[in-house]
């Protein structure tokens, strides 16, 4: 089965950078979350997309902003990164009305 | 707002013994509640959910949760623990269909021979 699709896996990046993290959610799913996991922290939610448009907004730095295309895959662009923005970044998508959200496999930030 | 705790951040059981992870939960609202499970540098699998209806879920892997309202408690437990259940374990609470997850700290599993 079609998984959530995301790339880069690795990106190592220089301060003050700026990086754009790609996602491909599982076909016909019409909402993508983004989250920000730290070394050894749990999962923070960044923002969420529900059929193109905003639908949420969590621990969202302003350097960092994200959207979702006509054909659903999302974009997060990160600007100015810092050494604090090094973290596993996930996108997950789910169905229309759908109670669970499926994880892609993350891309690895390095900021150096 | 809504939030989960997790008690205890490592838990270490013996091969072939019960797994018994906790989590309480704190919500405004019926909540839906979630397990996943991380292995290292890896994504994030659903073990089981709680949306509506019967309280006490299956899920993979022969993991299962109860939902206790009463204790506001979602505990999830596994009868004989597998070495391959080593992993990082996530309990994640919703308002429901469509909102973003809240995440426990998590509890890392370790199973001794």
């Amino acid at each position: 089965a079609a998984g959530v699709i995301q790339s880069p896996r690795h990106l190592i990046k220089e301060k003050r950078e700026t990086a754009t993290l790609k996602c491909y959610p599982i076909p016909r799913h019409d909402t993508v979350y983004w989250y920000q996991q730290g070394p050894g922290q749990d999962p923070q939610f960044l923002i969420s997309f529900y059929e193109k448009m905003q639908s949420d907004k969590g621990s969202i730095p302003d350097r960092f902003s994200a959207q979702q295309f006509s054909d659903y895959h999302s974009e997060l662009n990160m600007s100015s990164l810092e050494l604090g923005d090094s973290a596993l970044y996930f996108c997950a998508s789910s169905f229309p009305r759908g109670t669970e959200a499926f994880f892609g496999q993350g891309t690895r930030l390095t900021v150096v | 707002a809504q939030s989960v705790t997790q008690l205890g951040s490592h838990v270490s059981v013996s091969e072939g013994a019960l797994v018994l992870l906790r989590c309480n939960y704190s919500s405004s609202v019926p909540p839906y509640l979630f397990w996943y499970v991380q292995y290292p540098n890896q994504g994030l699998q659903l073990l089981l959910k709680y949306t509506t209806g019967a309280t006490l879920v299956k899920g993979i892997n022969g993991f299962e949760a109860e939902f206790k309202k009463s204790e506001t408690s979602f505990h999830l437990t596994k009868p004989s623990a597998h070495m391959s259940d080593a992993a990082e374990y996530f309990c994640a609470v919703s308002l429901g269909s469509g909102y973003a997850l809240n995440f426990g700290k998590g509890t890392s599993l370790l199973v001794t021979p």
